[in-house]
């Protein structure tokens, strides 16, 4: 399984862009690269994957480059409402297995 | 609108007393994940299942956790004796394409073992 490596904590205010970088110099071929979010007292919530380049839906964007070895979400003009933490994770056809995660914490 | 469903949301019992928490993915789904989430040790995978049939137990402890997927519209995770260290937010998760890493979580079963 590939591990992934992200900040602990990153702080940003309302209105701005904000960038999470997570590397997983192991990644196999088949894995896809995922993004969690979870707010307190809730489970996890998918938001975004991707296998190479770039992804974009309604909530993120997720850039990929063509090693692969690292992701980066994009989250645009942040709210209040976007603080919670962020698991990058790396997923192939087994079992799912989340690291610590981004705490971001968005500053009024 | 497709959710897992788990119950129950907050279970308070003593040391020794069995625990169940039950699951209900979402219909279709051919994969079931437990994990178990601390303050100290975050999100970690106990159990999953592909197509009711256990695939990996390794995070579990083995003498007193059990999975078990009885028909494919519950999962049960048990605890048998419960312990103080057993307290935390279980969450089992759901879903169909798991080389994408896409899966749906439940709300969550807050234990507290006094």
């Amino acid at each position: 399984l590939a591990k992934t490596t992200q900040p602990i904590s990153m702080d940003s205010y309302e209105g701005q862009e904000v960038n999470i970088t997570c590397s997983h110099n192991n990644i196999a071929t088949n894995d896809y690269i995922t993004w969690y979010q979870q707010f307190p007292s809730q489970g996890p919530r998918f938001i975004i994957q991707g296998y190479k380049t770039k992804v974009t839906n309604e909530v993120a964007s997720l850039f990929i480059p063509a090693d692969r070895k690292s992701s980066t979400l994009s989250l645009p003009r942040v709210s209040l409402s976007d603080t919670a933490v962020y698991y990058c994770l790396v997923a192939g056809d087994d079992k799912i297995i989340f690291g610590k995660g981004t705490r971001l914490h968005i500053l009024p | 609108d497709a959710r897992v469903t788990q119950t129950p949301r907050h279970k308070v019992t003593e040391m020794g007393q069995e625990v169940t928490m039950r699951c209900q993915p979402i219909l279709g789904h051919n994969t079931v994940f437990w994990y178990r989430q601390t303050m100290m040790q975050g999100l970690e995978l106990l159990a999953y299942f592909r197509n009711r049939a256990p695939l990996d137990d390794s995070g579990m402890p083995k003498d007193r956790f059990s999975a078990e997927m009885p028909d494919a519209t519950l999962a049960t995770l048990k605890i048998q004796p419960s312990e103080p260290r057993d307290s935390a937010v279980y969450f089992c998760a759901s879903g169909l394409v798991i080389g994408t890493g896409e899966l749906f979580f439940g709300e969550g079963s807050r234990l507290t073992v006094l």
